[in-house]
């Protein structure tokens, strides 16, 4: 059965203090592994798309790697506005569904 | 990114009530949509996959006769909750695709509250 695993739960960093957030997953045939945020109240909104080892994306201080049992979340100078709940999902070739990973929680306190 | 449009955003009912969420991708036409449940500071759990003028594919221990699930055309879904109880109470959210593989699209949520 396919799995998303991330960690760590929650995150505290103060502005400017770099971290990374870690998606591990278990997939028969990876399609696709796909990043979010996700702000209170609200639907999550799309950051990356990921579809092999070795590929990186970025998108402001975000920055997404793949291999071939984890994704890496890099976030460089974190600001107060990046606060919000990162999920990771994978898309497995033998089916159509999207599975998410619990998310963490990121806070950055200025 | 494209854009999905779920209405309402909050709804409140009273029990044995029957409450229709809609999901409407506005910019592309979506092939499949998914309907999600989200409770306080947890994931997205999976209710149900939908493809165009098919019946939808509920996920194991989801009712269908519950939740039952349209998706008419390549631009709508609809999630009809019915004979609504307190315990079904929660965030639901769609989401959209065009094809695979590509990203989904989500829309806003819906804060369901039945009384």
């Amino acid at each position: 059965e396919d799995q998303v695993t991330q960690s760590p739960e929650a995150l505290r960093l103060q502005e400017g203090e770099s971290s990374s957030l870690n998606c591990s997953y278990t997939v028969s045939g990876l399609r696709g592994l796909f990043w979010y945020r996700q702000d209170p109240g609200k639907g999550p909104e799309f950051l990356f798309t990921l579809y092999s080892a070795g590929e990186e994306k970025e998108k402001e201080r975000l920055k997404a790697t793949l291999t071939k049992k984890e994704s890496f979340l890099h976030i460089t100078a974190p600001k107060p506005e990046d606060s919000a709940t990162y999920l990771c999902a994978v898309q497995a070739r033998s089916n159509n569904d999207m599975r998410f990973g619990a998310g963490t929680r990121l806070t950055v306190k200025p | 990114g494209a854009v999905v449009s779920q209405h309402p955003s909050w709804v409140i009912c009273k029990s044995g009530t029957s409450v229709k969420i809609e999901c409407r991708s506005l910019d592309f036409q979506a092939t499949t949509m998914f309907w999600y449940r989200q409770f306080p500071k947890q994931s997205l759990m999976l209710m149900a996959t939908s493809n165009e003028g098919s019946k939808a594919t509920y996920e194991q221990g989801v009712e269908k006769d519950k939740f039952l699930i349209n998706h008419a055309s390549l631009t709508l879904s609809t999630l009809t909750v019915t004979s609504a109880h307190p315990e079904d109470s929660s965030f639901y959210i769609c989401s959209a695709r065009s094809g695979t593989p590509t990203e989904a699209f989500f829309g806003q949520g819906t804060r369901l509250t039945v009384v």
